[in-house]
């Protein structure tokens, strides 16, 4: 099976800009979770959805957004882009209930200027 | 409210060594589920090992080997005769039922094998 894909691997935006990422889950996993990493935070959950609900929210404010499609395919949506927005984007798939394990996509760097 | 530490920001060892990352953990549920994560410089977070709350049986994996003790919730990792590969930072997450797939993570144990 292939793994979690992100796109794009690396961007650099400017502030007050918005910007879109794309997480491919695992074939047949319908959960897809989204963390931002930063040097200062570590590694914070943003949200999840599953079947194209968001079920859990982290604590970010509300320039942070995402949705899902009906492939699983997700995307998350950053408008007015802050300096302290710069990180790394992971995504991670999980499969069937009762199984705990996510796995995490190779993120998307995003550095803004 | 859950919360994991990791006190190791950093271990550097000599190829061949044992290391021993810790882990320890907080949470008021009474399942949960405990998890390691290699990050390598490419970045992608690799899944290592998911443990239940029910479960103390630690387990032992090639070189790597868990011990899960409820007791001082603690969930440390150890890596036998390491290897200059093992160079990786290395998390400990915790979720569980209420959380959904909310994983709270430790902040870290950056490893550093030298030759």
């Amino acid at each position: 099976k292939a793994g979690v894909t992100q796109t794009p691997r690396y961007l650099i935006k400017t502030r007050g800009q918005q910007v879109t990422l794309s997480c491919s889950p695992i074939s047949g996993h319908r959960s897809v979770s989204w963390y931002q990493q930063t040097p200062g935070q570590g590694l914070q959950f943003l949200f999840e959805y599953f079947s194209e609900t968001q079920r859990n929210k982290g604590n970010f404010p509300g320039r942070f957004s995402g949705r899902q499609f009906s492939n699983s395919r997700s995307e998350m949506n950053v408008s007015t882009l802050e300096l302290g927005d710069s990180a790394l984007y992971l995504c991670a798939s999980r499969g069937t209930s009762g199984s705990y394990e996510q796995y995490f996509g190779p993120g998307t760097r995003l550095t803004v200027t | 409210a859950q919360k994991v530490t990791q006190a190791q920001t950093e271990i550097s060892v000599v190829e061949k060594e044992d290391v021993t990352l810790d882990c320890v953990y907080e949470t008021r549920d009474t399942t949960y589920y405990l998890f390691w994560y290699k990050q390598p410089p490419s970045g992608e977070l690799v899944f290592l090992i998911r443990r239940n709350s029910f479960d103390e049986q630690n387990e032992i994996s090639g070189r790597y080997s868990w011990n899960f003790q409820k007791s001082t919730s603690s969930f440390n990792f150890t890596i036998t005769a390491s290897q200059v590969v093992d160079s990786a930072v290395y998390f400990c997450a915790l979720t569980d039922d209420n959380a959904g797939n909310m994983l709270t993570f430790g902040g870290g144990t950056r490893l550093m094998v030298k030759p």
